[in-house]
């Protein structure tokens, strides 16, 4: 069974620009989360989809950053325009509804420089 | 505000000892506690979990305990080995399925 894919896994962007990150999650999983991880840190939950609605985005940084998970399968993470402190690990998880262990994908690593 | 804690950033031990991972938390509706292991380049992996209403889950060789007067989970892991050498994180979560709050994580060194 192939676990959650996410892409890019590397990307470099001067500060300004765009960037997006795509995430694929495990078959079937309805639950699907966008985490960040700071350096020396643990992850941080940025936002979680229940299907193709957004349950918790409490934390998303809705000025520059927004996502979607159309369908509710994929989704994607999108930030414009991204500063320096958005360097960081952008991690895509997924569970199934209600579980407790959620999959997490290799990770996109952005530098914004 | 740090809700969940993990005071050693390192950990060193011997191959076939017992390591002993640390976890503190201040939210008291927290209901389940996780630990991931997380190898460099990969994301964390799910590696054992526990509700309030237990106070010891085991799963081959790892064992985690819960105090919840104290507010304090443990990872144990009996005996070591070097593949277990990774970063450790606690995880909490108030709702099943619902947000993770994980900790900085514990580099665990297991020398051969």
């Amino acid at each position: 069974e192939a676990g959650v894919v996410q892409s890019p896994r590397y990307k470099i962007i001067e500060k300004k620009q765009p960037v997006a990150f795509w995430c694929n999650p495990i078959s079937g999983h309805n639950t699907l989360y966008w985490y960040r991880q700071n350096l020396g840190q643990g992850p941080e939950l940025l936002i979680r989809y229940e299907n193709e609605e957004a349950v918790d985005d409490s934390q998303l940084p809705k000025d520059r950053f927004s996502a979607e998970r159309l369908k509710g399968v994929d989704s994607t993470l999108k930030i414009q325009p991204a500063e320096l402190g958005d360097s960081a690990v952008y991690l895509c998880a997924s569970s199934l509804q209600g579980n407790t262990e959620a999959f997490f994908g290799q990770g996109t690593r952005l530098t914004v420089v | 505000d740090q809700q969940v804690k993990q005071n050693s950033p390192s950990l060193s031990v011997q191959e076939g000892r017992i390591s002993i991972l640390n976890c503190d938390y201040t939210n008291s509706m927290f209901d389940y506690f996780l630990w991931y292991k997380k190898y460099p380049a990969e994301g964390p992996t799910f590696l054992i979990s526990i509700s309030s209403i237990k106070d010891k889950n085991e799963d081959g060789r790892f064992t985690v305990f819960l105090n919840k007067s104290a507010k304090h989970l443990s990872l144990h892991i009996v005996p070591s080995q070097p593949g277990d050498s990774a970063v450790y994180f606690c995880a909490a979560e108030e709702t099943s399925g619902s947000r993770l709050t994980f900790g900085e994580g514990t580099q665990l060194t297991v020398n051969p």
